[in-house]
């Protein structure tokens, strides 16, 4: 089966540290990956995605993720950590010749920065 | 531009009602789906569509019915309302392939 494994429920980080959120993944083909953030009581908000080229994308808000193939992962990153940045983050996945309407979500991770 | 809008944002409905949860969105996108979000199980897909007049079953189908008949709407029908369907509801829609979704800001649905 496809899935999508975010093995922390919670992470936190004092603000200034840098932070990183896990994100593996067991798909057919060669997998579009993305990264959403949500606020409370918000819908989910695009961050970044990785298609092709270099390992290292990078999105909106400071944050960047790592695409390793021979690993399977796909973790989100930010050097710097900030209070605001606390929220629910998902990680997702488009299996390879798949309708861009079917993509599978994490279970997702929620963020908190300590001041 | 509006993006996704979704209505209602809160609904309470008892065991054995109908209702529709509507979807639009004006970005002309083709591909939208229908999300549920339960605590600890992050989305799952309900339906999605590739396009006006095709729609397809995701992971957790059942009791559900949608139509795409224009490329802005995607309803979603609840048939005969369940407890186990009080959720969180998103619709997202996306350009393709290459693209992030743009979702809603959801429709917290109770069954009692």
């Amino acid at each position: 089966a496809q899935s999508v494994a975010q093995p922390e429920d919670q992470v936190n980080v004092a603000e200034g540290n840098p932070l990183t959120v896990k994100c593996t993944y067991s798909v057919s083909g060669n997998p579009y990956l993305f990264w959403y953030v949500q606020y409370p009581n918000r819908g989910l908000q695009f961050l970044l995605k990785y298609i092709t080229g270099d390992n290292l994308v990078k999105g909106s808000y400071g944050f960047e993720a790592e695409f390793n193939k021979s690993q399977t992962s796909f973790h989100l990153k930010k050097p710097s950590a900030l209070v605001s940045d606390s929220a629910l983050y998902f990680c997702a996945v488009r299996p390879g010749y798949s309708s861009a309407s079917k993509i599978i979500f994490g279970s997702g991770t929620r963020l908190s920065i300590r001041p | 531009n509006a993006g996704v809008t979704q209505t209602p944002k809160f609904q309470v409905l008892k065991t054995g009602q109908s209702m529709t949860l509507q979807c639009a969105q004006d970005m002309n996108h083709e591909y939208m789906s229908w999300y549920r979000q339960d605590p600890g199980m992050g989305l799952r897909l309900i339906h999605y569509s590739v396009g006006a007049g095709i729609t397809d079953q995701g992971e957790v189908p059942n009791g559900y019915n949608v139509s795409r008949s224009t490329t802005e709407d995607f309803p979603l029908r609840l048939l005969s309302a369940a407890p186990s369907q009080t959720s969180v509801y998103f619709c997202a829609s996306t350009l393709g392939t290459a693209y992030g979704y743009t979702f809603g800001s959801g429709t917290r649905l109770t069954v009692v």
